[in-house]
């Protein structure tokens, strides 16, 4: 069974940079026919699809965060990372990352979620 | 710009059936979209129910199922229940590796 942990600073400052890291456990993050993804919530709203990379390191970015965004991916930890830049009240929300099936390009695995707040 | 639409919210007596539906603000919903759905009760992280249009998750009881009707995807719970009340979303892959919620839909069971 595929286990996603998302790990990261819950407070950032306005104008810092948001990193957190998803753990991938059960299964490895080399296994073909998957994309990792990162997906946000804001307090009381819907979800938002952010980026994806596969561990080729190939990445698919929201046009909407693409200039902020850097997602990566450790193979030797199993692991990959988001890095948000200048960030503002508006980027808190809750983040989780999951698994995308290729194939169905669907999220199967989902990480419980880390609530990143943004403030001073 | 795209928008997946989802009806804001829905309700539905116990043991009645309900359909949800996923559209695009521009053009049809269709099979190629791969359009998936996802349960989400509060402070907790999504479910997944459907994918590919209409195929079932791991665990995901016969009574939720999917489908195309007109030009949108479709959930239908048949004999709601009282825990399926909460927020369902779904997901349309646009290609290009990008993939665009809906705004959900509040479900409630009374």
């Amino acid at each position: 069974q595929v286990q996603l942990q998302e790990s990261g600073p819950g407070l950032v400052k306005p104008s810092q940079t948001l990193s957190l890291t998803c753990t991938v456990s059960g299964g490895s993050i080399r296994s073909g026919g998957y994309y990792w993804s990162w997906i946000r919530q804001h307090p009381g709203k819907g979800l938002e699809w952010i980026g994806n990379i596969h561990y080729s390191g190939s990445t698919y970015y929201n046009p909407s965060l693409k200039s902020r965004l850097i997602i990566s991916v450790d193979t030797s930890k199993n692991q990959f990372s988001l890095r948000l830049s200048s960030v503002t009240v508006a980027d808190t929300a809750v983040y989780y990352c999951a698994r995308i099936e290729d194939s169905g390009w669907f999220f199967d695995y989902w990480g419980q979620g880390t609530l990143v707040t943004v403030s001073s | 710009q795209t928008v997946v639409t989802q009806e804001p919210s829905f309700s539905v007596s116990p043991g009645g059936t309900v359909t949800l539906t996923c559209g695009l603000s521009s053009g049809s919903v269709s099979t190629s979209y791969y359009p998936s759905w996802y349960q989400q009760t509060p402070g907790q992280a999504p479910r997944t129910l459907i994918y590919s249009t209409n195929s079932r998750s791991s665990g995901v009881p016969n009574r939720f199922s999917g489908s195309i009707l007109g030009n949108k995807a479709a959930l239908t719970i048949t004999g709601a229940q009282a825990d399926d009340e909460c927020d369902y979303y779904c997901v349309l892959y646009l290609g290009s590796g990008i993939s665009i919620f809906g705004g959900g839909t509040k479900l409630t069971v009374l």
